[in-house]
């Protein structure tokens, strides 16, 4: 029963124009969603977040949408960047006041930005 | 600042053997948290320490794994007569408290790759 989903395991983009990488949740309980970038053999770097309070979240080239009525996020990367390759996991955490906030994660998507 | 690191990065062990996997959390983050990945999937919950009590153990696969964080900021796991459906990476992640904002970002070390034979 996976309560994260990412329906897609691979998406291909040139260079300098938009990815979107879509993310689908199916557990009410979640109120905090999170995106980490994953390079081969490294550990998960944090990339953005958002609370369940707001629909959208800016840093930089990299924006995080929520529909919470639809359970799904999607995160956009403008413009793309080669760098930007890598693995996508989208997570999710229960708000627990204090207790185990363990994220839940998707299985990501792997992201391929030709130059 | 330095991150969260992980010692071993590799380690390569034979079934049956006891294995020790130690984490250096962000200095100054209480919550302390492990995980495990395997090939293709995303890293999944094992047990999460809000300093040194292990407040939630409910992703251990079974008693052959535990985990220490005894003083409240290094932390090893550890795992007896390991198999070979052991092998995996085992990933940590470290937080402030949750109630600050911004605390509950989890940031995760280099994890440590685990081959079982």
């Amino acid at each position: 029963d996976q309560q994260v989903k990412q329906n897609s395991p691979s998406l291909s983009v040139q260079e300098g124009r938009i990815s979107i990488l879509n993310c689908d949740y199916t557990n009410s309980m979640f109120d905090y969603f999170l995106w980490y970038k994953k390079y081969p053999a490294e550990g998960p770097t944090f990339l953005i977040s958002i609370s369940s309070i707001k629909d959208k979240n800016e840093d930089g080239r990299f924006t995080v949408f929520l529909n919470k009525s639809a359970k799904h996020l999607s995160l956009h990367i403008v413009p793309s960047q080669p760098g930007d390759s890598a693995v996508y996991f989208c997570a999710a955490s229960p708000l627990t006041q204090g207790g185990s906030e363990k994220l839940v994660f998707g299985k990501g998507t792997k992201l391929t930005v030709n130059p | 600042g330095a991150g969260v690191s992980q010692t071993p990065s590799n380690k390569v062990t034979e079934k049956g053997k006891y294995v020790e996997l130690r984490c250096d959390p962000i200095s100054g983050h209480t919550a302390l948290y492990w995980y495990r990945q395997s090939l293709g999937q995303g890293p999944e919950f094992l047990i999460y320490f809000q300093g040194t009590g292990a407040a939630d153990d409910s992703g251990l696969p079974n008693d052959r794994f535990f985990a220490v964080r005894p003083e409240g900021s290094v932390s090893t796991l550890k795992i007896q007569r390991t198999e070979r459906g052991d092998s995996a990476v085992y990933l940590c992640a470290s937080s402030l408290i949750s109630s600050l904002a911004g605390g509950r970002t989890q940031y995760f070390g280099p994890g440590t790759r685990l081959l079982v034979l």
